[in-house]
């Protein structure tokens, strides 16, 4: 059974850089099948696409967010990273890495609350 | 891009059925057959409970349907019990992005 974990730190100050990783487990990250993805969720609203990566490393990135994110992908750990610099309280959210077909965003992982604050 | 309208809220009595619709365009729900539906209750991540409109994953029970007309989706969910309480979102692949998602309907359990 495929499981994805994020981990990273909980609370991040204004103006630096978010940094998040997710550890790919019981599958291959390297599949040419799937795309890994950040999603997030800010307190009380809706999910927002931030971007995704192939393993072979072509990326999309959420146009409102390009500017600041970078995904990035470690295919010797079987691991994913998410980096979003210039952060504000907007950022405030549970972020979610996700494998992504086609099809749909079939597993998720459980989601870790970063917050933004001095 | 812009987000698939869906309702803020719908809700229903046990054993009732209800539907939330997610309208797009023709460049998302419209052109394509890849939306999916995903249930998300409080403090959990979302799951998918219907892929490529119609389409359930194993597990997901059937009282859970997709289908789609025009630039409109929707999920119905029959029997209605007290456990399809949550938030429920839809998705559609796009022209321009990879993933498109609706705003969420807060599904209510009289």
């Amino acid at each position: 059974q495929l499981q994805l974990q994020e981990s990273g730190p909980g609370l991040v100050n204004p103006s630096e850089t978010l940094s998040l990783t997710c550890t790919v487990s019981g599958g291959s990250i390297s599949s040419s099948s799937y795309h890994w993805v950040w999603i997030r969720q800010p307190p009380g609203k809706g999910l927002e696409w931030i971007g995704s990566i192939y393993y072979r490393g072509s990326t999309y990135y959420n146009p409102s967010l390009q500017s600041r994110v970078t995904v990035s992908v470690d295919t010797s750990r079987n691991q994913f990273s998410l980096k979003l610099s210039s952060v504000t309280a907007a950022d405030t959210a549970v972020y979610y890495c996700a494998r992504w077909t086609v099809a749909t965003l079939d597993y998720w992982g459980q989601g870790t609350l970063v917050t933004v604050s001095a | 891009q812009s987000a698939l309208t869906q309702p803020a809220s719908v809700s229903g009595s046990p054993g009732q059925s209800i539907t939330i619709s997610c309208t797009g365009t023709s460049s998302d729900v419209g052109g394509y057959n890849y939306v999916s539906w995903f249930q998300q209750h409080p403090g959990k991540a979302p799951r998918v409970v219907i892929y490529d409109v119609s389409y359930r994953p194993s597990g997901v029970s059937n009282r859970f349907s997709g289908s789609k007309s025009d630039n409109t989706a929707s999920l119905t969910i029959s029997g209605l019990q007290a456990e399809d309480e949550a938030d429920y979102y839809c998705t559609s692949y796009t022209s321009s992005s990879p993933v498109v998602f609706g705003g969420g309907t807060k599904l209510t359990v009289l």
